[in-house]
């Protein structure tokens, strides 16, 4: 199983809604990413998990608050966000450092209104 | 910081080869260069990756010269459905899980 699955597709929230986008893999990978991506630009890294520990954190603003419960799964908890972060919200996840190959979700479409 | 430039769209038809340049002039000595796909609201896919010389796997080639301050990605024979965005991609920094997206180069394949 080769396959990052990311709920959900997509999500419509208000600024002062709290929700929580979802990835999960089981391809036994030590490192879990998030990415933003806008419209017509490059992916932008949020954050990296590795081995269950926050690695990286890209000085993201506080409403956006990762976790890792366990080696499969990486949850994006979202919390009294801006219209300007509507975006697709894409998680990936890798064996081991950047080098090694990053299989990316189907992401999710997010729009704050 | 490693920083990737690339041309930001190119124009193929079927059949033809598609060859895409990065520009890399900071790599590191350590750092390896990956290119990945990606199609409209899907994310992006792995496609090659290769140090120095010549890299071939089944979907395309990558050629990086001795110095490795550039690498060009070849897509032989390409069909309308490679019509996507290519991302080159080298280390960023010392941190050894940060990997940063260039701009992109959108490949148009018409038929």
């Amino acid at each position: 199983d080769t396959e990052v699955t990311q709920t959900p597709k997509h999500l419509v929230m208000g600024m002062t809604n709290k929700k929580s986008l979802k990835c999960e893999q089981h391809m036994g990978h030590r490192a879990m990413y998030w990415y933003k991506q806008k419209a017509k630009k490059p992916p932008e890294l949020m954050f990296v998990y590795s081995y269950e520990k926050l690695s990286i954190n890209e000085s993201v603003p506080s409403r956006f608050s990762p976790e890792c419960p366990n080696s499969s799964l990486l949850n994006l908890h979202l919390h009294a966000l801006q219209p300007e972060d509507s975006a697709l919200y894409l998680c990936a996840s890798s064996q081991g450092p950047r080098d090694d190959e990053q299989f990316f979700g189907p992401g999710t479409r997010l729009t704050v209104l | 910081l490693a920083k990737t430039t690339q041309p930001i769209s190119m124009d193929s038809y079927e059949g033809q080869e598609v060859n895409i340049t990065c520009s890399h002039n900071n790599i590191a000595t350590n750092d390896y260069i990956t290119w990945y796909q990606q199609f409209p609201s899907q994310g992006p896919r792995f496609i090659i990756q290769g140090y120095k010389t010549k890299v071939t796997n089944e979907v395309a080639s990558l050629f990086i010269p001795a110095d490795r301050k550039s690498s060009t990605l070849s897509l032989p024979r390409v069909s309308l459905s490679d019509t996507a965005v290519y991302y080159c991609l080298v280390g960023d920094g010392s941190n050894d899980y940060k990997l940063s997206f260039g701009a992109g180069t959108t490949v148009t394949v018409r038929a």
